[in-house]
């Protein structure tokens, strides 16, 4: 079973909005980190916050960690087109943060 | 552009057939990770080969088997190809000094049981 679930599954939006997407995880970590994949192909790292972080920005990027909740936000501000992909949240295995327990993923669709 | 490459791209083979998928890792990055992607789902992890020995497994058969090469290229071998192994297959490397191991993704190869 996976350990990451994001929410929601799909999200549409309009170029210049804000997308916010959520994930929650099961067992303790000490990170998280977000990918993105476009159209099927490699995934590609945005960010990965530490579980002493509560918040975290990289660009038009937030991320948010709760650790008493298990849940993780990713905010993508004043969205293009190009934002247009999977977004996945990762967390490590316990005792080992090079092997990655991947949720099922949200697609979003930045709409021109 | 993360350095890490896979071939082929693409690979089309027949049930009961073997397959065998490559990747080089970043320069530099001695750990390598292979992830099975079936259409829909997120990445599962197959299995991990740090400095060519495998480090870890994940909930695949021994059908499922690797190697990684001195210089830490890999490769992952699957036999007895099932219509469900159809997926996308992705290669990760990582910097061993790096304490959180930040996974370097290749851009994957798409394999087509039929």
């Amino acid at each position: 079973s996976q350990q990451g679930e994001e929410d929601p599954q799909a999200l549409s939006i309009q170029e210049g909005e804000n997308a916010t997407m959520n994930c929650s995880y099961k067992t303790s970590i000490n990170n998280l980190q977000w990918y993105r994949q476009n159209s099927g192909r490699g995934l590609v790292h945005l960010i990965l916050i530490r579980s002493n972080e509560r918040e975290k920005h990289s660009g038009r990027l937030r991320v948010t960690l709760d650790t008493s909740k298990k849940s993780s936000s990713l905010l993508i501000t004043a969205s293009r087109a190009a934002d247009t992909a999977s977004y996945f949240c990762a967390t490590p295995f316990t005792g080992a943060n090079s092997k990655l327990t991947f949720g099922k993923g949200i697609t979003l669709s930045v709409r021109p | 552009e993360t350095g890490v490459t896979q071939s082929p791209t693409h690979l089309i083979k027949t049930r009961g057939q073997q397959v065998t998928l490559r990747c080089s890792s970043q320069s530099g990055h001695n750990t390598v990770s292979w992830y099975q992607q079936a259409l829909g789902q997120g990445p599962q992890f197959i299995f991990q080969y740090y400095r060519e020995e495998e480090n870890g497994r994940g909930n695949f058969p021994p059908r499922f088997s690797g190697l990684q090469f001195p210089n830490y290229s890999s490769e992952l071998n699957v036999n007895a190809l099932e219509l469900d192994d159809s997926a996308l297959y992705l290669c990760a490397s990582s910097f061993p000094g790096d304490p959180y191991n930040e996974q370097f993704f290749g851009p994957g190869t798409r394999l087509t049981v039929l």
